[in-house]
């Protein structure tokens, strides 16, 4: 039973554009929302997070969106870069006792097109 | 400091050897996270470290599997009796619980494959 679902398995954007990807969780007690990128042969690198009191969270280029309601969450990248094409990960912890093994989906491919 | 290394990056054994792996996490990070990766799934978590307490092993694949903190700083993870299963991206992660924020730091991973 996948607790985080990306169901896109990939992604293709025009530079310049917004790339929205987006992840679904289905367990309530998930508190704590985080991206990842990934690059082939190495490890993920965190991007943005967002913790459940809030519904976005800015950070340059990078845009993160929680709807509880929905249990729903998006990264927005704007504009698209060609360095942006990697592999983006949600991942999603339960926090009341500090930081917990984080539940990852199964990543969305990007690709940026020049 | 650099971030969190592990060592080898790469590893090619056979069937029935046992394996070791290193993580180093970054310096001032209290907690050490080891995950496995097989291909075009996520991460998928393993066991956690607090120092050198061990919080949680139950989610190790099998009794072949088993990790330790020494001294609360590096890490191993150690494999007997590789099986081809086995084969797969085992990440090693940091954090540190004095803050708000719960992001966890990755190494670049140790590649392992099993003949």
């Amino acid at each position: 039973d996948q607790q985080v679902k990306q169901n896109s398995p990939s992604l293709s954007v025009q530079e310049g554009r917004i790339s929205i990807l987006n992840c679904d969780y289905t367990n309530s007690m998930f508190d704590y929302f985080l991206w990842y990128k990934k690059y082939p042969a190495e490890g993920p690198t965190f991007l943005i997070s967002i913790s459940s009191i809030k519904d976005k969270n800015e950070d340059g280029r990078f845009t993160v969106f929680l709807n509880k309601s929905a249990k729903h969450l998006s990264l927005h990248i704007v504009p698209s870069q060609p360095g942006d094409s990697a592999v983006y990960f949600c991942a999603a912890s339960f926090t009341p006792s500090g930081n917990t093994p984080l539940v990852f989906g199964k990543g969305t491919r990007l690709s940026v097109i020049a | 400091d650099t971030g969190v290394s592990q060592d080898p990056r790469h590893k090619i054994t056979k069937r029935g050897q046992n394996v070791t792996f290193r993580c180093d996490p970054i310096s001032e990070h209290n907690r050490l996270y080891w995950y496995r990766q097989t291909l075009g799934q996520g991460p998928e978590f393993l066991t956690y470290f607090q120092n050198e307490a061990q919080l949680e092993k139950s989610r190790l694949l099998s009794d072949r599997f088993s990790a330790e903190r020494p001294k609360g700083s590096f890490s191993t993870l150690e494999i007997q009796r590789t099986e081809q299963g086995d084969s797969a991206m085992y990440l090693c992660a940091s954090s540190f619980t004095g803050t708000l924020t719960y992001e966890q730091y990755f190494g670049p991973g140790t590649r392992l494959t099993v003949t």
